[in-house]
């Protein structure tokens, strides 16, 4: 069973950019949800989507950020524009089906924004 | 606000020793997990313990929880290099699937 796969690994863009980044569920997963690490900060939350729909979006920072799941499969997350604060490790996971257990997390997206 | 909070921040010992480190959290959970993350990496699941849980054991790994002291830990038994990474706990609550980390415990396993 193949893993969650985020692209792309690594993103350098300059502020006021787009950037658009893509995690891709473990098959059969409902849950998706997008999580980020800002530099010497603890892992926080930003979404959850329950098949194509938006379940929680409390974590979001602001209308900067956007994200999308369209056919509850992969999803992508936007960010427009860039802003330096916005540099950080950017996590995807997912679980399976109406079950708050385990995450299976993605290798992340280093997003830097100069 | 950090729901976990994990002590030690950080950790070295020498291979073949124990590892232990612990976490606290604030409010009611449902489950509690602990992840890895080696350097640059993903973060890779090890291990769940339900609410209604005391201890469970994967492996060299054993992970405890102690809901009246809202707390848990991790031990990691004979340790080795290849165990050199950061450990986080998350919690999450009945009803609210998202994740609530802590800042993490940086164990360095010498040769």
């Amino acid at each position: 069973e193949a893993g969650v796969t985020q692209f792309p690994s690594h993103s350098v863009i300059e502020k006021g950019q787009t950037v658009t980044l893509r995690c891709d569920p473990i098959s059969g997963h409902d849950n998706l949800y997008w999580y980020r690490r800002v530099m010497g900060k603890e892992i926080k939350f930003l979404l959850h989507f329950v098949k194509e729909s938006k379940q929680d979006e409390s974590g979001m920072p602001n209308n900067r950020f956007l994200a999308e799941r369209t056919g509850g499969t992969y999803s992508t997350l936007k960010v427009q524009p860039a802003e330096l604060e916005d540099s950080g490790v950017y996590f995807c996971a997912s679980s399976h089906r109406g079950w708050g257990g385990e995450q299976y997390f993605g290798p992340g997206t280093r997003l830097t924004v100069t | 606000s950090q729901q976990g909070e994990e002590d030690p921040q950080a950790l070295s010992i020498q291979e073949g020793e124990n590892a232990t480190m612990n976490c606290s959290y604030k409010t009611s959970i449902n489950n509690l997990q602990w992840y890895r993350q080696n350097s640059g990496r993903g973060l890779v699941h090890l291990i769940l313990i339900r609410s209604n849980e005391r201890e469970k054991h994967s492996g060299r790994l054993r992970v405890t929880l102690d809901t009246s002291k809202k707390s848990s830990s991790l031990l990691i038994t004979a340790s080795r290099a290849a165990d050199t990474a950061s450990y986080f706990c998350a919690t999450d609550s009945v009803n609210d699937y998202k994740l609530s980390f802590g800042a993490g415990t940086t164990v360095t396993v010498r040769a």
